[in-house]
């Protein structure tokens, strides 16, 4: 079982270009969520999606959309890139949709804006 | 909406004594509290969690204590290892909130040989 598998692991954009980090989990689990890690400021929850067919809002979703594509993939797509979303995106999944279980987390993918 | 503020940002410790981090959190709601460890390089993984319907959990050299009427809750590790260096989150989670926690701000913890 390879978990929670994010592409790519880095990407460098110029201002106003556009990407999309992948997400893919082999775990069969129902939740999927993408947060973003900066220095000295925690992990913040962009999007999540509880189940197939469903996404939501956390707490920093400006500049962000999310697709999920079936039940193994939640991407997210950053439309017009800007120098304060350079940070290290991780993608995470968990097996319950109501209640809170173990998050599992995948190793990050490191973007830089210029 | 639900606030985790965690304490120290850094610790350091000689190799065998006992390192404790401390987060407490607004929200009376709050009811699973989770911790994550991220190696260097690495996305977080969990080591301990805890309910609201447990004062205390034990996991060989890792305890969890919570005290819900002071709103907060510890991690306590003893005799540390040079491999316990890592930084380690806090987070809280509201029942029906559909799994999403937040996150403290992480403490960086050294462990010296």
């Amino acid at each position: 079982n390879a978990g929670v598998t994010q592409t790519p692991k880095f990407q460098v954009l110029k201002t106003g270009q556009s990407m999309t980090l992948q997400c893919a989990q082999d775990m069969n689990h129902n939740s999927m969520y993408w947060y973003r890690q900066d220095p000295g400021m925690g992990l913040r929850l962009i999007y999540y999606s509880a189940s197939e067919g469903t996404t939501d809002k956390g707490e920093v979703p400006n500049g962000y959309n999310v697709s999920r594509l079936n039940k193994r993939e939640f991407s997210l797509r950053l439309e017009s890139a800007a120098p304060s979303q350079t940070s290290v995106y991780f993608c995470a999944s968990t097996r319950r949709g109501e209640d809170t279980g173990e998050l599992f987390f995948g190793e990050g993918s490191r973007l830089t804006v210029l | 909406g639900e606030n985790v503020e965690q304490h120290p940002s850094t610790l350091s410790v000689q190799e065998g004594d006992s390192a404790v981090i401390k987060c407490t959190y607004s929200d009376s709601a709050s009811n699973y509290f989770p911790w994550y460890k991220q190696e260097l390089g690495k996305g977080p993984q969990l080591i301990i969690d805890i309910r609201s319907n447990v004062g205390e959990k034990k996991d060989q050299r890792i305890a969890v204590t919570l005290n819900k009427t002071a709103k907060h809750f510890s991690l306590h590790i003893t005799e540390t290892q040079p491999e316990d260096s890592a930084v380690y989150f806090c987070a809280a989670s509201i029942k029906g909130s559909q799994g999403n926690l937040i996150f403290g701000k992480g403490t960086k913890l050294s462990v010296k040989p």
